[in-house]
C-alpha cells in the first residue's frame, strides 16, 4: 500500500512569490492535515481538510491557505512569502475525521531566500 | 488547550541497554497519546498510540510506552537498543474533546545510540 506522498520534494522560492505544495494521502483516507516543521518552532499544525472542506486551522496567517479535491489530494498554497516561511511541510492523512492516527507524508522543503 | 514536553533533547544511550524516553503532556480532558519517530530528511513514522485500555501499549520496531493518568506522563521504552533506533523522537497529545483534531507535539527528543 502506497503511503502519503508529497510534491515537490525541494521548492525554492523568492520572497513575495506563492508556493503550491502538495499532497496525496494513503488510498481510503478522507482527512488531510497540514503541519510546519520550522527549526526552533517544532512541528505546528496548519490544516485540516476532510471531505473537501475545511475542518480545522493552526494559528498562522490568511496568507496560508489550501485545498482538498474530489479525490482527496491536497495542496497549500502560501502567498507573499517571507524568509521565516522556509520550513519543513509535512502533510499527513488519516482514514476519516474520527480516526486517531496520522500517517504522515516525507515533507516538502521549501526555502525562502 | 493541550501541550505536550519533552524535558530531555536528546537522550544517549549504548546498544543493547534499555532505553526511556520522557513525555508529559496536558490536556483538560482525557489524552489520545502518540509517538513518532524521524529519521534524518524524512517525515514522521508512526510507532503506537494509546487511546484507552491497558496502559501499556506495544509498538513497532519493539518499542513500548506507558500511560500514566496520575504523573500525566507517557514514556517511550525498548528493552534493549539498537544504533539504527537512533533518530528524533516526538510525542505528541490529542485531547479526547479536541474536535478539531489537531496534534500538539513535543520538541523532540534525539535518541543516540552507541555501538
Amino acid at each position: 500500500e502506497a503511503g502519503v506522498t508529497q510534491s515537490p520534494t525541494h521548492l525554492i522560492k523568492t520572497r513575495g512569490q506563492q508556493a503550491t505544495l502538495r499532497c496525496s494521502p494513503i488510498s481510503g483516507h478522507t482527512s488531510v492535515y497540514w503541519y510546519q516543521q520550522a527549526l526552533g518552532l517544532g512541528l505546528q499544525f496548519l490544516l485540516w481538510y476532510d471531505e473537501g472542506e475545511e475542518r480545522n486551522r493552526g494559528n498562522f496567517p490568511p496568507r496560508f491557505s489550501g485545498r482538498q479535491f474530489p479525490n482527496y489530494s491536497s495542496e497549500l498554497n502560501v502567498n507573499a512569502l517571507e524568509l521565516e516561511d522556509s520550513a519543513l511541510y509535512l502533510c499527513a492523512s488519516s482514514l476519516g475525521r474520527r480516526a486517531y492516527e496520522q500517517y504522515f507524508g516525507p515533507g516538502t522543503r521549501l526555502t525562502v531566500t | 488547550a493541550q501541550s505536550v514536553a519533552q524535558p530531555e533533547d536528546q537522550v544517549n544511550v549504548a546498544e543493547g541497554n534499555p532505553l526511556t524516553v520522557k513525555c508529559t503532556y496536558s490536556v483538560s480532558g482525557n489524552p489520545y497519546l502518540f509517538w513518532y519517530v524521524q529519521y534524518p530528511n524524512r517525515g514522521l513514522q508512526f510507532l503506537l498510540k494509546y487511546i484507552t485500555g491497558d496502559n501499556l501499549v506495544k509498538g513497532s520496531y519493539g518499542f513500548e510506552a506507558e500511560f500514566n493518568k496520575s504523573q500525566t506522563s507517557f514514556h517511550l521504552k525498548k528493552p534493549s537498543a539498537l544504533v539504527s533506533d537512533s533518530a528524533l523522537y516526538f510525542c505528541a497529545v490529542r485531547d479526547i474533546n479536541n474536535a478539531g483534531n489537531m496534534l500538539t507535539f513535543g520538541g523532540g527528543t534525539r535518541l543516540m545510540v552507541k555501538p
